[in-house]
This record gives structure tokens, sequence and C-alpha cells, in this order.
């Protein structure tokens, strides 16, 4: 049990429609990472928030987004699906360190739209 | 993009035997890199470590090395066990403010026979 925790486990929507995956990182950790896992794309880095500020950026969707509460936890936006964004995502977190790219990953929110 | 990429997806070995997973990666900039292991229905766990100032560096059955002039890492695993069967992913970051921002390789699938 890494101690990162995302809900839900499973996820099944239509196209058009909005989806909002959640992420608890490991207590004290403040740093949260999105990752996408697909067939054809591999693992890809989405968003990095630290402490409730957006601290990287990879080629996120502009349909995507992302946001870190007071509480460190944080949220995975996903509007106007389409079937390739069908994919398990990915949530880690860090230690306050920020150079380590030591990761520990939730296990995952498969989305599967239809 | 410049990625991670792996010379074999499949790798197969006895129990007992020492596995070699191999990795080229193409971004000269990348000064960091790191080996995660996935198993079955579970979010990558991290092995390894190493910065482009080090050829070498030992774990527990573990060991990376790192051959910046041909640019290839490779992970070594020990007396390898059936636990160890799992798809063994590569990263790579080229170092900025976020060493969370990681490039994954396509990963290699290791299976390891009682």
């Amino acid at each position: 049990d890494s101690g990162v925790t995302q809900t839900p486990k499973h996820l099944i929507t239509a196209t058009g429609q909005r989806v909002t995956l959640r992420c608890s990182p490991r207590s004290g950790d403040l740093s949260v990472y999105w990752y996408q896992q697909s067939l054809d794309q591999g693992l890809q880095f989405l968003i990095q928030y630290y402490n409730g500020e957006e601290r990287a950026k990879g080629n996120i969707l502009e349909r995507f987004s992302a946001q870190q509460f007071p509480d460190l936890h944080s949220e995975l936006n996903l509007s106007s699906l389409e079937l390739g964004d069908s994919a398990l995502y990915f949530c880690a977190s860090s230690e306050q360190a920020l150079n380590t790219g030591e990761l520990f990953f939730g296990e995952g929110s498969r989305l599967t739209v239809l | 993009g410049e990625s991670v990429g792996l010379h074999l997806p499949t790798l197969s070995v006895q129990e007992g035997d020492n596995s070699i997973i191999n990795c080229a990666y193409s971004n000269s900039a990348s000064d960091y890199f790191i080996w995660y292991k996935q198993e079955s229905g579970k979010g990558p766990q991290f092995i390894i470590d190493i910065r482009s100032n080090m050829d070498k560096r030992q774990g527990q059955r573990v060991t990376v090395l790192l051959n910046k002039t041909v640019k290839h890492l490779s992970l070594q695993i020990a007396a390898t066990q059936p636990g160890d069967s799992a798809v063994y992913f590569c990263a790579e970051n080229a170092g900025g403010t976020s060493y969370g921002k990681l490039t994954f390789g396509q990963g290699t699938i290791l299976t390891v026979h009682p």
C-alpha cells in the first residue's frame, strides 16, 4: 500500500460527459502528480501541484484541469470526453523535497469512455 | 519530443537467475534516471534512481548502471524471484523545477519461471 488513495477505481461514461477523479496523497506529502497510462501512449505526465500551486505541466489537454485543495487532496477534471480519453489515470505524491523522482503512486482510476 | 525507449519488450528468466533490463534514452539533457516496477493492477513502484554524475548505484538485489556516452541505462536484478515478475519502466528527468516530471519508457515485461 503506497498510502495514496484514488477514487473511483473504475468509471464508465459516455462521450461528451465530464468526470472528476479524486486523489488523497500520503500524509505529509505536499506534491501531487497526475499521470495517464494508455496502451498507445504509455505513461504520460499530465500535471503537478505543490502545496496548492501548479508546479509543472505536461501535455495535458485543455479539456482537462486539476487543482489541489488546502487539505492537499487533488482532483483531476476531464470534460467533453472522447473515446481516446479511455485510460488509467494515476495520482502520485512525493515528499516535501522537490529534487526526487521517487513518487508514490496510487492504484489508479480506470476510465472507460463509450 | 524526445523519449525513453526499451530494446526488449519481454524477458523470461528462471528463478534464481540474474536479470538485466535495458533502456536507451535520447535526451542528452536528462540528468536523473529512475526505474519503476508495475505489477498487474497496481500503480508503478519506485525501485532505484541514479543521477548523471554516477555510473552505478546499488540497492537491495538491484543495481542500476548508467552509460552516458551511449545514453544507455540498465537494471540488474540478482537472484530473480517469481515476485519480481512485473513490467519494468525506466524514466528520465531533464531537471528543471520538477524532478517528478518524468518521461517513461515503453516498459519491459519480466516473467520469472519457478
